[in-house]
């Protein structure tokens, strides 16, 4: 069974930082790539980032919203996912969901909050 | 960047009947389009990918169609747990989901 949890959330003031992960099993990690979305309250989801396998060098991909502030990264002997959140505004509260391409499975999310 | 713009935003229909959403690129998206249903607490679940292809384990009154800019979603046969918000998403380019449409019973 597919399974994608995320952890690292929480509450972080404005300018801080934060690192979630995503833990995956039941598949073969290294072989698929993997993105971050997320979802503020009330509104659509939002993609962010997508790193791609060893196969394709794990090149990345970043929504221009948060290119320069977030780093994805992923750990293939851990099977871990990670998002690296710099400089964190206000606007970058919502849940964060980790889902395996082509999107067929995703995390149940983890909410961010960024406030003074 | 393409805006992908559903129509409407919010839909009451009652079980039984036949369901079309729209969703309309601003740009021709190549059929890269996929659809989400999200249930309220919930991750967005894929019930289409490539415009018309089914999901593993989705029932079959669910079908999508479209080319260009212009695609569609269709229930056949509305069901009560089909009340969700879906999403269009097109990854032809930078990316992007719709805003949504909210499905209600009526």
């Amino acid at each position: 069974e597919v399974k994608l949890l995320e952890s690292g959330g929480g509450l972080v003031q404005p300018g801080g930082s934060l690192r979630l992960s995503c833990a995956a099993s039941g598949f073969t990690f290294a072989d698929f790539y993997m993105s971050w979305i997320r979802q503020s309250p009330g509104k659509a989801p939002e993609w962010l980032s997508f790193i791609r396998n060893k196969a394709n060098s794990y090149t990345t991909e970043y929504n221009p919203s948060v290119k320069g502030r977030f780093t994805i990264s992923r750990d293939d002997t851990q099977n871990v996912l990670y998002l690296q959140m710099n400089t964190l505004r206000a606007e970058d509260t919502a849940i964060y969901y980790c889902a395996k391409h082509p999107f067929d499975y995703w995390g149940q999310g983890v909410m961010v909050t960024v406030s003074s | 960047d393409i805006q992908m713009t559903q129509s409407p935003p919010v839909l009451s229909a009652s079980v039984g009947d036949r369901v079309t959403l729209s969703c309309k690129a601003s740009q021709n998206i190549n059929k890269n389009l996929d659809w989400y249903q999200q249930k309220h607490g919930e991750a967005p679940k894929l019930l289409i990918y490539y415009t018309n292809n089914l999901q593993t384990g989705i029932p079959s009154r669910f079908s999508g169609s479209g080319s260009g800019t212009d695609y569609t979603l269709t229930i056949s046969s509305l069901q009560p747990e089909d009340v969700a918000t879906y999403y269009c998403y097109q990854y032809n380019s930078g990316p992007t989901f719709g805003a949504g449409t909210k499905l209600e019973l009526k």
